[in-house]
């Protein structure tokens, strides 16, 4: 059974700029959570999606968005880059929202210059 | 709100030693769940163990075993006999109940087992 896969797996970008991230589940998942982790902040939670509805939502300032598609694969949008967005990006799914734990993918590397 | 306190930031043991992991959290909910999870070198969370609220017992998984006390708030990890692959950062965290909770994560703790 094939894993939560992230795309891209590295990327570097310019402040100004944005990007998009994917995240595909581990297939019959349904809900998909994306976390930034940094050495000072840790592990911290942006939002999570089922059946395509975002269901909760951390603090991140609005450039932060998001949105999952009927096959239950997730995008990630970063606008307006900044430094301090460089960070690994964790995707991480389960069967739905809850207690359930979660199976989290490799990750991309965002670095802003 | 949740928190999840891991106060060992970094640990360093020598191979065939045992070591515990800390994990002290708070919430308002009744009913939570928590969790450890493994970030070995290669960067990829691991899924280790979840705990119910309801369910004090502790579990012993091999070499790892988990400590739940609800009276102090704790749900410690300890590793026997630590093998070098061990190496890893654990993360404790926390969640409440419903769909419409986040999960908290503690700032993690770095082991090193040394050979």
């Amino acid at each position: 059974k094939a894993g939560v896969t992230q795309t891209p797996r590295y990327l570097i970008k310019t402040r100004g700029q944005q990007v998009t991230l994917s995240c595909s589940p581990i297939s019959g998942h349904r809900s998909v959570s994306w976390y930034q982790q940094t050495p000072g902040q840790g592990l911290q939670f942006l939002f999570e999606y089922f059946s395509e509805t975002q269901r909760n939502k951390g603090n991140f300032p609005g450039r932060f968005s998001g949105r999952q598609f009927s096959n239950s694969r997730s995008e990630m949008n970063v606008s307006t880059l900044e430094l301090g967005d460089s960070a690994l990006y964790l995707c991480a799914s389960s069967w739905g929202p809850g207690e359930e734990e979660q199976f989290f993918g490799p990750g991309t590397r965002l670095t802003v210059l | 709100a949740q928190k999840v306190t891991q106060a060992q930031t970094e640990i360093s043991v020598v191979e065939k030693e045992d070591v515990t992991l800390d994990c002290v959290y708070e919430t308002r909910d009744t009913t939570y769940y928590l969790f450890w999870y493994k970030q070995p070198p290669s960067g990829e969370l691991v899924f280790l163990i979840r705990r119910n609220s309801f369910d004090e017992q502790n579990e012993i998984s091999g070499r790892y075993s988990w400590n739940f006390q609800k009276s102090t708030s704790s749900f410690n990890f300890t590793i026997t006999a630590s093998q070098v692959v061990d190496s890893a950062v654990y993360f404790c965290a926390l969640r409440g109940p419903g769909g419409y909770q986040k999960v908290t994560f503690g700032i993690g703790t770095k082991l090193q087992v040394i050979p």
